[in-house]
Order: C-alpha cells, then sequence, then structure tokens
C-alpha cells in the first residue's frame, strides 16, 4: 500500500500565482486532513473532510481552499500565493477515531 | 483552542544515552499520541496512549499517559544515530485520533552527537 501520497513535493511560486496541491490516500479513510509546518510553530491545521462533499476550517484557513469530491482525494488550492503561505504543507488521513497517517510533505517557497 | 507545552525544544546528547520528553496541557485529554518526523519525512506514529495510567513500550522507547490526564511522557533508552527527528506529541480530546479536537505540540528536536 502506498498510504498517503501528496503531489508535487516541492513547487516555487511567484506571489499572486495559484497552484493545487493534490493527496490521495488508499486507505479507504473517511476523514483526511491538510496541516501546514513552519519551523516554531509545530504542525496547524488548515482545512479537514469528515468524507467526501464535506469540508471544515481549521485553525489557519485563511487564503486556502479544499475539495473532496471523492474519497481518496483531498485537494489543497492556493488562489494567490503569498510569501507568507511558504511552508511545508502535510496532507494526513484516518478513520473516525483512530491516529492520523500522514504522508511525506509539499515543500512549497513563494517569492 | 487548547494548547500543549512540550519540552525541551532541542536536545543534543551522545549516542547510548537516554532521552526524556514531555508534554503538559492545562486541560484534560483522553488520547495522546506520539509521533516521529525524519528529515524530509511526514511524522509516523510511535505510540498512541488512551487510558490514564497507561505505559507502553515500543522497542526502546517508552510513553506514558499522565494520571491526571494533562501531561505525557516518552523515553528513549540507549539511542542510536537514526533516533535523530522532531519528535511531536498530540493529545486529542476523543477517545482517538482522527477530527478536530486534535492538538499537537511544537516539537522536540532530538540531535545525537556519535
Amino acid at each position: 500500500n502506498a498510504g498517503v501520497t501528496q503531489t508535487p513535493k516541492f513547487r516555487v511560486l511567484k506571489t499572486g500565482q495559484s497552484m493545487t496541491l493534490l493527496c490521495a490516500q488508499d486507505m479507504n479513510h473517511e476523514y483526511m486532513y491538510w496541516y501546514r509546518q513552519d519551523p516554531g510553530m509545530g504542525l496547524r491545521l488548515i482545512h479537514y473532510s469528515v468524507g467526501e462533499g464535506t469540508t471544515a476550517k481549521g485553525e489557519v484557513p485563511d487564503g486556502y481552499n479544499v475539495s473532496r469530491l471523492k474519497k481518496q482525494n483531498f485537494l489543497l488550492g492556493l488562489e494567490s500565493a503569498a510569501p507568507s503561505q511558504t511552508s511545508v504543507y502535510f496532507c494526513a488521513s484516518s478513520y473516525s477515531y483512530s491516529p492520523l497517517h500522514f504522508g511525506n510533505g509539499t515543500r512549497l517557497t513563494v517569492t | 483552542g487548547q494548547q500543549l507545552n512540550q519540552s525541551p525544544q532541542s536536545m543534543f546528547i551522545q549516542e547510548g544515552e537516554d532521552v526524556s520528553m514531555n508534554c503538559t496541557s492545562s486541560s484534560i485529554f483522553n488520547t495522546w499520541l506520539w509521533y516521529k518526523q525524519d528529515p524530509g519525512e511526514g511524522p509516523v506514529l510511535l505510540i498512541a496512549l488512551y487510558k490514564a495510567g497507561e505505559l507502553t513500550s515500543n522497542g526502546r522507547l517508552t510513553a506514558q499517559f499522565g494520571i491526571t490526564r494533562k501531561d505525557s511522557f516518552l523515553n528513549i533508552s540507549a539511542s542510536i544515530p537514526s533516533d535523530v527527528g522532531i519528535y511531536f506529541c498530540a493529545g486529542h480530546e476523543g477517545k482517538g485520533g482522527g477530527a478536530d479536537g486534535l492538538t499537537f505540540g511544537k516539537g522536540t528536536h532530538l540531535i545525537i552527537q556519535p
């Protein structure tokens, strides 16, 4: 099993550009999450989804949008990238009451 | 939301030494999780704790769910170079780790000098 797969692994954007980060899981998990990791800040929840077609805001949702059209995929979009969105983004998935399984991250730099 | 205080922030130790780190909260959690993140990778679950007072081992790692439900400890015995990484604690208000209600500590950076 691949587990949680994130694409791309690295990306450089210019301020104002848009992009979509892709997350796919093959564990049939109901819940999926997007976190960002910044030095000294730990992991902060951006958005999450408790099932296909549903999404909810986390701790730091501003500037991001998400969609869960299929159970196995969770997309994170940046409509107009800003330097403050330079970070490492992690996708995770889980059953409703089980620990999270994380992907290996996408390193995004916004110049 | 709830906050976790994880300490120490970083540790520089010699290979073979034992390691101790902990997380404390002002609020009660019903689940404590410990993750490890290797450089360039995502966090991987090490140990999950679901009951106050529970002591669980995973090889050289031992974690405890504090009796007050407001803290948890992780110990690593006889450290080796591959123990290098960032260790995160996470507390959950419910029984498990999914969905909302999960709070992460800021991590402990473990650096081992051979």
